[in-house]
């Protein structure tokens, strides 16, 4: 019964490519989110949803394309993939107003 | 410029051993949580505090929010190899808002 899960765990793809991260969640939760872990462990929000629509967008290149088709789902597209893109991207949900996230389990992608 | 710093950055210990480890900034915060990531996993909830001067405890850890809602600490009693992880600070400024992360203390615990 994973709470948040996100396909795929890893992704090996070549530099210029498209590639879609998938995340879905079955708490029930509002709100959404995608961070991002740098080598350094270092994790930054990306995107937040709350209800299907878009209230955080941090400094994100517009190759990063959120799509929140319902509440329950928050996908991840990322065109023309760059070597700097590689990381570990965590998908998370959060019961509305209050700040306590549960994460994935992360998908490490890695552009070569 | 990071808005909260963790120290130690990596700490290497032997089981039994005692440790703390600081989140500070020179913001003040509504909240502030306490995660812990292990290897191949997403980070998970230990503790949220809201209260200046709070203390609550897991077990054998023992978190401290600040009086001045600007730092936090972690203090692990006798640690065992189990608590080996990335430990995380997370704060939000307002409920609701943004969590921001600090960098992460490694810690590893050997036997």
């Amino acid at each position: 019964d994973t709470a948040v899960s996100q396909t795929p765990k890893y992704l090996v793809t070549q530099m210029g490519n498209d590639k879609s991260i998938k995340c879905e969640q079955n708490l029930g939760h509002d709100t959404m989110y995608w961070y991002k872990q740098d080598s350094k462990k270092f994790l930054k929000i990306m995107f937040s949803y709350n209800n299907k629509e878009l209230i955080i967008n941090e400094t994100v290149p517009n190759r990063f394309s959120p799509k929140s088709p319902d509440k329950a789902h928050l996908n991840l597209h990322i065109n023309s993939l760059e070597l700097g893109d590689s990381a570990v991207y965590f998908c998370a949900s959060s019961p509305g107003q209050l700040n306590t996230i549960y994460f994935g389990e992360g998908s490490w992608l890695t552009v070569v | 410029t990071q808005l909260l710093e963790q120290s130690p950055q990596f700490l290497s210990i032997q089981e039994g051993e005692n440790l703390t480890v600081y989140c500070n900034s020179s913001s003040v915060f509504s909240s502030l949580q306490w995660y812990r990531q292990e290897p191949g996993e997403g980070p998970v909830l230990l503790v949220t505090v809201v209260t200046g001067g709070e203390v609550k405890k897991l077990k054998r850890l023992t978190f401290q929010f600040g009086d001045a809602r600007k730092d936090s600490s972690l203090h692990i009693t006798a640690a065992q190899p189990g608590d080996t992880g990335l430990y995380l600070c997370a704060g939000s400024k307002n409920q609701g808002g943004k969590l921001i992360f600090g960098q992460g203390t490694e810690l590893s615990v050997k036997p």
